[in-house]
């Protein structure tokens, strides 16, 4: 079973900053990562798929990088609407599984 | 637009069963495989289980396999997902989610929420 480990676990930044999410696997994934968006109260969000391709209507602050092991999820400048829980995820092909990281909440310094 | 609606979410106690459902519009529901994740309270996120865009595979997480399971009816436009012997620790938010072509949940629900307790 492949395990996603999330860094910081919490991420306290000031509207207009930099935000730079780490998610690592226990083995490689190739590029099979998404990142989500949940805000309280509401369903997650799919920010990008393929560790570095927006989905659909994502602002281009949002950016993914990574292979293998090792993801990043970039927030370029970070609006009062950005701060919430991310989540890594990653997906095998056969049989099919998915696995969630543990998040990192980008708060309000 | 693509809808989710989910329901069929209640306090039951433990060892007893639950059905919930998940009906979709605005999109062809034949056409996507489908799954269930959910989230315990103040929790982060655990898939569940998926079914084939026909209705013919389903998988699960260890956690639940032999006692949840996936079907769909694409009469009615609707997931199901039936859970026998529930455990406290099932006790979370149950999302419905569609699997995009890239095999990634890129529509969810709002969720029913299901509390396993005596």
């Amino acid at each position: 079973e492949i395990v996603l480990t999330q860094s910081p676990a919490t991420l306290s930044l000031s509207p207009g900053e930099r935000a730079t999410l780490s998610c690592r696997a226990s083995q490689s994934v190739n590029n099979y990562l998404a990142w989500y968006q949940q805000k309280p109260g509401q369903a997650p969000r799919l920010l990008i798929y393929d560790a570095s391709v927006r989905a659909t209507g994502i602002p281009a602050r949002f950016s993914g990088s990574g292979s293998e092991t090792d993801f990043t999820l970039t927030i370029s400048s970070l609006e009062p609407e950005d701060f919430a829980v991310y989540y890594c995820q990653q997906r095998t092909n056969w049989p099919p599984e998915f696995t969630f990281g543990p998040g990192t909440k980008v708060d309000i310094k | 637009q693509v809808q989710l609606v989910e329901s069929g979410g209640g306090v039951v106690q433990p060892g007893r069963s639950l059905r919930l459902s998940c009906v979709v519009s605005g999109f062809s529901f034949s056409n996507y495989a489908m799954n269930w994740v959910r989230q315990a309270p103040g929790k982060g996120l655990e898939w569940v289980a998926v079914v084939s865009d026909d209705g013919s595979n389903t998988y699960y997480a260890d956690s639940v396999k032999g006692r949840f399971s996936i079907s769909r009816d694409k009469s009615k436009n609707t997931l199901y997902l039936q859970m026998y012997s529930l455990r406290a620790e099932d006790t979370a938010l149950y999302f419905c989610t569609r699997q995009s072509e890239f095999y990634y949940f890129d529509y969810w629900g709002q969720g029913t929420l299901v509390t396993v307790s005596s």
